[in-house]
């Protein structure tokens, strides 16, 4: 059983460039969340899509935008990436039964992004 | 405002000796409330839960979490640590109502294991 698979693992960007991310959930899941984790701090949450809409949203700018496909799978796009945009990047996905946090999330490796 | 406190950021313990993480939460209402172990080069993998029912919560790797409402703290720990438990540590809190499904995450524990 597959897990949480994130591509790709590494990416360097220079400044005002734009990225994508993908992410594919556990088997079974529908739900998927990105976070974002900057070096030494916890990761803090983005946005989490469910039936390809976005259900709730972070503190994190309109740069920062995504989509769910019909088979769950999720992108996370960034544009005009600025440094402090380095960080790690999980995606996290869940099976939706009450549509809380009760849903255990589950966590794929991440994806480093260095911007220059 | 919901936030997750660990208060130790870098901890060192011997081989065979006994652990605890410290986590406080400060929320409006009993969260839900998680521990995560992240090892170099990998994801979040959850080590256990708290929903409701007994306030000590048994999760893999031989860890144990205990929640206490007067103090506001899901503390994890484990009897004997093995050096394969290096890695760091993070609680995390999550809402009960409504359709919320993010974590908020504490900043984290290093966990450092000598031979």
């Amino acid at each position: 059983d597959a897990g949480v698979t994130q591509s790709p693992t590494h990416l360097i960007k220079t400044r005002g460039q734009q990225v994508t991310l993908r992410c594919s959930p556990k088997s079974g899941h529908d739900t998927v969340s990105w976070y974002q984790q900057a070096l030494g701090q916890g990761p803090q949450f983005i946005f989490q899509y469910y039936e390809e809409e976005e259900r709730q949203r972070g503190n994190f700018p309109d740069r920062f935008s995504g989509h769910q496909f019909p088979n769950y799978s999720s992108e996370l796009n960034v544009n005009a990436l600025l440094l402090g945009d380095s960080a790690l990047y999980l995606c996290a996905s869940s099976l939706s039964s009450s549509g809380g946090t009760t849903d255990t999330q589950y966590f794929g490796p991440g994806t480093r992004l260095t911007v220059l | 405002a919901q936030s997750v406190t660990q208060p130790d950021i870098h901890i060192t313990v011997s081989e065979g000796a006994s652990l605890e993480l410290r986590c406080n939460y400060s929320y409006g209402a009993t969260p839900y409330l998680f521990w995560y172990v992240q090892s170099p080069g990998q994801g979040l993998q959850l080590l256990l839960k708290y929903f409701s029912g007994d306030t000590l919560v048994q999760g893999i790797k031989g860890f144990e979490a205990e929640f206490k409402r007067s103090q506001s703290s899901f503390n994890l720990r484990k009897p004997s640590v093995h050096w394969s438990d290096a890695a760091e540590y993070f609680c995390a809190v999550g809402a009960r109502s409504g359709s919320q499904g993010n974590l908020i995450f504490g900043k984290g524990t290093k966990l450092s294991v000598k031979p």
